[in-house]
């Protein structure tokens, strides 16, 4: 199974500066790899699929990099709507696994 | 518009049945691969069972196998989940999702609780 883990597990910005999530795999996963962002109450939604390229609707703020085993969300100025919490997910082997988020507060 | 509904959740004692529901629209459903995720009570995502279109592959995490089992019916458009003795761990919000790569829609989820 391949181990995807999230760091930091919370992270405190403040509305306009930039956030930087990281999501580390055990083994390679390529560019099989997802960002969703799930807000209190709703189903997760999904930001970013091989690695790096935008889900249809995401604004260009969100943007995604990395392959193999080290990936990077970043969302470059973040608005009030942004805060969330934030998974990576792996999609190269089965069985499909989650990080285990990041919850980005306000600061 | 896409849409997935979710339902069959509730409350069932531990060792019992229940079989959850999915039912698609605004996308074409047989081109999908189609996966029910949940999402215990403050915990993290996690993926639970995945169906190709046409039904031809199965996978299920280890800690199902055996006790759900994942189907479609095209004609319905609506995906399924059968839940076989149920623990009090099973308790959480199920998700069906869908998508070509990654998991591109979301329903709203249906709770299951466990307990006696």
């Amino acid at each position: 199974e391949v181990v995807m883990t999230q760091s930091p597990a919370t992270l405190s910005v403040s509305p306009g500066e930039r956030a930087t999530l990281s999501c580390r795999a055990s083994q390679s996963v390529s560019s099989n790899l997802a960002w969703y962002q799930q807000k209190p109450g709703q189903a997760p939604r999904l930001l970013i699929y091989g690695a790096s390229t935008r889900a249809t609707g995401i604004p260009a703020r969100f943007s995604g990099s990395g392959s193999g085993t080290e990936f990077t969300l970043t969302i470059s100025s973040l608005q009030s709507e942004d805060f969330a919490v934030y998974y990576c997910q792996q999609y190269n082997n089965w069985p499909l696994t989650f990080g285990q988020g990041t919850k980005v507060e306000i600061k | 518009e896409v849409q997935l509904v979710e339902s069959g959740g509730g409350l069932v004692q531990p060792g019992g049945s229940l079989r959850l529901s999915c039912a698609a629209s605004g996308f074409t459903f047989s081109s999908y691969w189609l996966t029910w995720v949940r999402q215990a009570p403050g915990k993290g995502l996690e993926w639970v069972a995945n169906i190709k279109q046409g039904g031809s592959e199965k996978y299920y995490v280890d800690s199902v196998k055996g006790r759900f089992t994942i189907s479609t019916d095209n004609a319905k458009k609506s995906l399924y989940l059968q839940m076989n003795s149920l623990r009090a761990e099973d308790t959480a919000v199920y998700y069906c999702a869908g998508g070509v790569v990654a998991l591109d829609y979301w329903g709203l989820g249906t709770l299951v609780s466990v307990s006696s």
